[in-house]
């Protein structure tokens, strides 16, 4: 099974900050990652796909990078409606598997 | 608008059985893989569970193989998780979620099911 290490496992941050999130994968999995929003309470939401690619609807403040084995989440200016955990997963063969989730707290 | 609805959680002893349901609309079902995924209270999400469109091909994590069974009927535009022998370690909310157009990727997502497993 492919591994997915986050980090960090929390941040705090302010709001109009510069956010980044690492993901790291076991092996290659070329740029076959997506990322998630979760909110207490509330279901996962799809953000990007493909490493890079915004889902319809996600503010343009999110973007995506990597390939192979390390990617990046950032947030270029964070938002009051930001602060969540973000997920990332690998989708490049089954088993699909997550990162442990970074939560984007309040500084 | 997609929507994606489950039922059939609750409390269950160790060894007990639970079937859950997924009700979906706003789509056509007929044509997406489906999946369920579980993140058990303050941690992080571990998918369980792929069945196809056809339901010809399905895939289990290793932590539920032989335990539990996915199934869907698409005149009810529903898909189901049978668990059998459940354990504590199966304490969790169940999503079910769609597979995208990208595939393996899980565009929409339900609200989540409770399931607690508890003497």
């Amino acid at each position: 099974d492919i591994q997915m290490t986050q980090s960090p496992s929390t941040l705090s941050a302010s709001v109009g900050d510069r956010v980044t999130i690492t993901c790291r994968a076991s092996q290659s999995i070329s740029s076959w990652l997506a990322w998630y929003q979760q909110k207490p309470g509330k279901a996962p939401n799809l953000l990007i796909y493909k490493a890079s690619r915004l889902e319809s609807g996600v503010p343009s403040r999110f973007s995506g990078s990597g390939s192979g084995t390390e990617f990046t989440l950032t947030i270029s200016s964070l938002q009051p409606d930001d602060f969540a955990t973000y997920y990332c997963q690998q989708y490049n063969n089954y088993p699909l598997t997550f990162g442990g989730g970074t939560k984007v707290e309040i500084k | 608008e997609v929507q994606l609805v489950e039922s059939g959680g609750g409390l269950v002893q160790p060894g007990g059985s639970l079937r859950l349901s997924c009700a979906a609309s706003g789509f056509t079902f007929s044509t997406y893989g489906m999946n369920w995924v579980r993140q058990a209270p303050g941690k992080g999400l571990e998918w369980v569970s792929y069945i196809s469109s056809s339901s010809n091909t399905i895939y289990y994590a290793d932590s539920v193989k032989g335990r539990f069974s996915i199934s869907r009927d698409s005149a009810k535009n529903s898909v189901f998780l049978q668990m059998n022998s459940l354990r504590d370690e199966d304490t969790a909310m169940y999503y079910c979620a769609r597979d995208g157009i990208v595939l393996m990727v899980l565009d929409y997502w339900g609200q989540g099911s409770l399931v607690t497993v508890s003497s």
